[in-house]
Parts: C-alpha cells; structure tokens; sequence
C-alpha cells in the first residue's frame, strides 16, 4: 500500500507553545489529506480536511485559528497547535486517499504531550 | 443516528476460531466499504476494501457487503493473538475523499 509519514512521532512542549506536525505522502500526490485526533480509548475524530492550494475545511467545534492547517505542496501537510494547552494533549493522526482511488492511508500518528 | 455503527465489544473469541466483525452504515448511496485494523498506541492500518456486494477474500480475512441491508462484516479465520486489536469500519458515502469511521470493535483472540 501506500506510504505515508508524520513528524515527529512524539513531541513533548510547555504550555503556551506552538507544535508543528508534517504529514507526506512518499509514493503518491495528495490533493487532498484529513487530520484526526484520537484521545486514550476514544474513536478517531476528524478534525479538518487539508486541500493542496487552498484553505483547509474545519470539523465543527474545532478551532481554525488554534489548528493551524497548511498544504503546501502535494505530498505535504502540516498541522500547527498553536499556543498549546495540556488539554491538546493526545495523538493526532493524518490520513491522504491514494491518487486515483479513495482508499485512504494513515500516517503513524503523532503522539503530543502539553505539560 | 450515527452515519456507522459497530459493536464495541470487546470480542473475545479463542485461538483458532472465527472472529466475526459487524458494520451498519446509514448512507444507502455509499459505494466503498473498508476495514483497518488498529493496535495500541498506533495507527489505524488498511485491511480490506470492498465494493461490490458478496464477498471478498484475502487470506484468513473475508469482507461481506450487503449493500440493501447496509450491513459490512469482516470475518478473520484462523484467529491468532496477534489479531488482537480494534477493528475500524469506514465507508465513504460518495460526496467526496471523506470518510464516516465507525468507533470500532475491539477483538481479543485468547491463546
């Protein structure tokens, strides 16, 4: 299948700073990535749709000016958590479909702590 | 009512047994089903997918759609420990690359 990667895979910050998260897709383009949160033994939860040369689209209640969103280029997106807060604590997955097709691959996720 | 539905379990069946893995979905235009697996502390990672009603086999796992039942299943044969996870249903209802996941059913397999 194919590959994609999150970085870091673990971050620990203070509170009050910003943590950026990259998302590429090695083997494929991806006009289109989502960004999930996934709290200790909860579903994942679609936070936004990252879209290639465009603004990202929020799921409700999540906050556009605290999840920062940027797809920059085709294989990449980034997440940025702005002015982190220990509830942000939790592991932030991103996802792309393969090109031409709808199946969708994860990432490895990324596992933030805000002490 | 939620766009999938699945038992949350736990499931536990033994070493060797058939492991049977249930999916409603809501969106009766919905065209593409698929199942991840996902452990502790990791990722969700692809399965199966499927598409068309019937079933689809791919090794000890076989998928099962049932699109005017609206109903998914994933049976794991052979169980092992290792198949111990939590299994996620997800269907793409068709408006787009999103998908609706379902909260997932957590198997454990008991050597």
């Amino acid at each position: 299948g194919a590959v994609v990667s999150q970085h870091p895979s673990r971050v620990i910050c203070k509170s009050g700073t910003s943590v950026k998260i990259e998302c590429r897709s090695l083997d494929f383009q991806a006009t289109t990535m989502f960004w999930y949160r996934q709290f200790p033994k909860q579903s994942l939860m679609l936070m936004a749709t990252s879209n290639e040369g465009s603004k990202a689209t929020y799921e409700q209640g999540v906050e556009k000016d605290k999840f920062l969103i940027n797809h920059a280029s085709l294989t990449l997106s980034t997440l940025t958590v702005t002015s982190a807060h220990p509830e942000d604590s939790s592991f932030y997955i991103c996802s792309a479909p393969q090109g031409g097709t709808d199946t969708q691959y994860f990432g490895p996720g990324t596992r933030l702590t805000v002490l | 009512q939620k766009e999938v539905e699945q038992n949350s379990g736990p499931l536990s069946v033994p070493e060797g047994a058939i492991a049977s893995l249930n999916c409603t979905y809501s969106d009766r235009g919905s065209q593409s089903f698929f199942w991840y697996r996902q452990y502790s502390g990791k990722s969700p990672e692809l399965i199966m997918f499927i598409y068309s009603n019937g079933d689809k086999e791919d090794g000890r796992f076989t998928a099962q759609l049932n699109k005017a039942s609206q109903y998914v299943s994933l049976l794991i044969r052979d169980s092992q420990p290792s198949d111990s996870a939590t299994y996620l249903c997800a269907v793409n209802p068709n408006t787009g690359n999103q998908f609706y996941f379902g909260t997932g059913t957590s198997l454990t397999v008991i050597p």
